[in-house]
């Protein structure tokens, strides 16, 4: 079974700087993706950055950022000049092969402060 | 707004009940996912669905049931509702076939009291 592990309960970082949150996880597979998902106080889960795992090249989608490490199995997540809408929870997920489910970590609560 | 609709948006009820949750996938969307996101469990895969017919069950208790209907709205039906139900049920939805980017519904917050 795929396990995904964020061992960071809740961060906190200063407006305009930047903030790494943790991933790891653990499968004996080869074909997967991972994900960050990011879920601010509304509830609404919102995709904020994929990751093809037979992709050695890291992803990238403005300010967000991931530095995917294949053999350490880790996909952390790091957001550039932080900004107060940043505040959220942000969630890593696993998915086995395409059109599967996902399976996530137990979250990262991250403020932004002024 | 990513597509995908649920309704109802908040659901209160009494213990030993039935509730039945709703949601309608993006256009062109032939997958439906179900999560349940609760405070000690986090989120938690309970089913999937492709174009009507199951494909994968997750950590989905005997007492919940779903289906897909031809026109590829979902149903989630909660039976003999306890305390420890209490959550909320995501929908998200895929084309399928290869695409793997799921877009989630606003959830149904459900409380049972």
């Amino acid at each position: 079974a795929q396990t995904v592990t964020q061992s960071q309960p809740e961060m906190s970082v200063q407006e305009a700087e930047t903030v790494t949150l943790s991933c790891t996880y653990d499968t004996s597979e080869s074909n997967y993706y991972l994900f960050w998902y990011k879920q601010p106080p509304s509830r609404q889960m919102i995709l904020v950055i994929r990751q093809e795992a037979y992709k050695q090249q890291n992803a990238t989608e403005n300010r967000f950022s991931v530095n995917f490490q294949k053999a350490a199995k880790s996909f952390s997540l790091k957001i550039s000049d932080s900004q107060l809408g940043d505040t959220a929870m942000y969630f890593c997920a696993f998915m086995k092969g395409n059109n599967n489910d996902m399976r996530f970590g137990a979250g990262t609560r991250l403020t932004v402060k002024p | 707004d990513s597509g995908v609709t649920q309704t109802p948006k908040h659901l209160i009820t009494a213990t030993g009940q039935r509730v039945t949750l709703r949601c309608s996938p993006r256009s062109g969307d032939l997958s439906v996912y179900w999560y349940q996101q609760s405070l000690d469990q986090g989120l938690q895969f309970l089913i999937h669905y492709y174009n009507g017919e199951e494909r994968a069950k997750g950590n989905i208790l005997e007492r919940f049931s779903a289906q897909q209907f031809p026109d590829l709205h979902s149903e989630l039906n909660l039976s003999s509702l306890e305390l420890g139900d209490s959550a909320l049920y995501f929908c998200a939805s895929t084309r399928g076939g290869g695409t793997n980017e799921q877009f989630f519904g606003p959830g149904t917050r459900l409380t049972v009291l």
